[in-house]
């Protein structure tokens, strides 16, 4: 079972936010929340990640919920750079540095000039 | 780009055949990962390595193997095609030590099996 769920599309207007849910209820006291983002025909990128606190940077802004059981990805102004596939990931520290990374099936971006 | 290179970008092979798909990374990262994408699926890990000559099977590694004789180099192999392997194949690398929060990917080898 996915252990993220994100709905399977979204549109917004150029210029406007955009906020992208994600539901992680089983997530695990130490899994760290990612967002990464795949244009077509290339391979995800890192957006920006958290564990319980908010989070910004200069792509985007990640709110996570207090219960750490869901996490909204907020694009403060979206352009049609933007659309895209973007994906919530759970990361689990396995050993050492090591990492594996859970993902959702993803929300299509559509941005409308 | 963080300096992975996937090869070959596309390949249309027949059912029955081996298939060997290659990544290479100039970052002399130590973790190494092959996922692939299918629609509705997102991305699903297959096989890791933690280091050279150290692998480890994924959540779907049925029918894949893979070899990593050099940091440089992991190689996934389709022992025998099958037509359910028809999918995009995406590499990816991470640090051991700072920066070790962050994947990076390759642009995708798409695999059709005929």
């Amino acid at each position: 079972d996915a252990k993220t769920t994100q709905p399977n599309s979204m549109e917004s207007n150029e210029e406007e936010p955009v906020h992208l849910p994600c539901n992680h209820s089983t997530i695990s006291g130490t899994d760290y929340i990612h967002w990464y983002r795949q244009l077509p025909s290339q391979g995800p990128e890192y957006v920006i990640h958290g564990l319980t606190s908010n989070v910004n940077n200069r792509m985007a802004s990640l709110a996570i919920a207090e219960d750490r059981k869901s996490s909204t990805l907020i694009l403060h102004r979206a352009t049609l750079r933007d659309a895209a596939v973007y994906y919530c990931i759970l990361r689990e520290i396995l050993w050492g540095n090591f990492n594996k990374f859970y993902f959702g099936s993803g929300t299509k971006l559509n941005v409308k000039p | 780009d963080a300096g992975i290179t996937q090869s070959p970008r596309h390949k249309v092979t027949e059912t029955g055949t081996p298939v060997t798909l290659r990544c290479h990374q100039t970052e002399n990262h130590r973790y190494m990962y092959w996922y692939r994408q299918d629609p509705g699926h997102g991305l699903r890990l297959i096989h890791y390595s933690y280091g050279v000559k150290d692998t480890d099977k994924g959540e779907v590694s049925d029918g894949y193997s893979v070899s990593r004789s050099k940091t440089e180099d992991f190689l996934l192999t389709l022992e025998s095609a099958t037509s359910s392997q028809t999918s995009v194949y995406f590499c990816a690398i991470s640090a051991s030590g700072v920066g070790a929060d962050i994947q990076y990917f390759g642009a995708g080898t798409r695999l059709s099996v005929l």
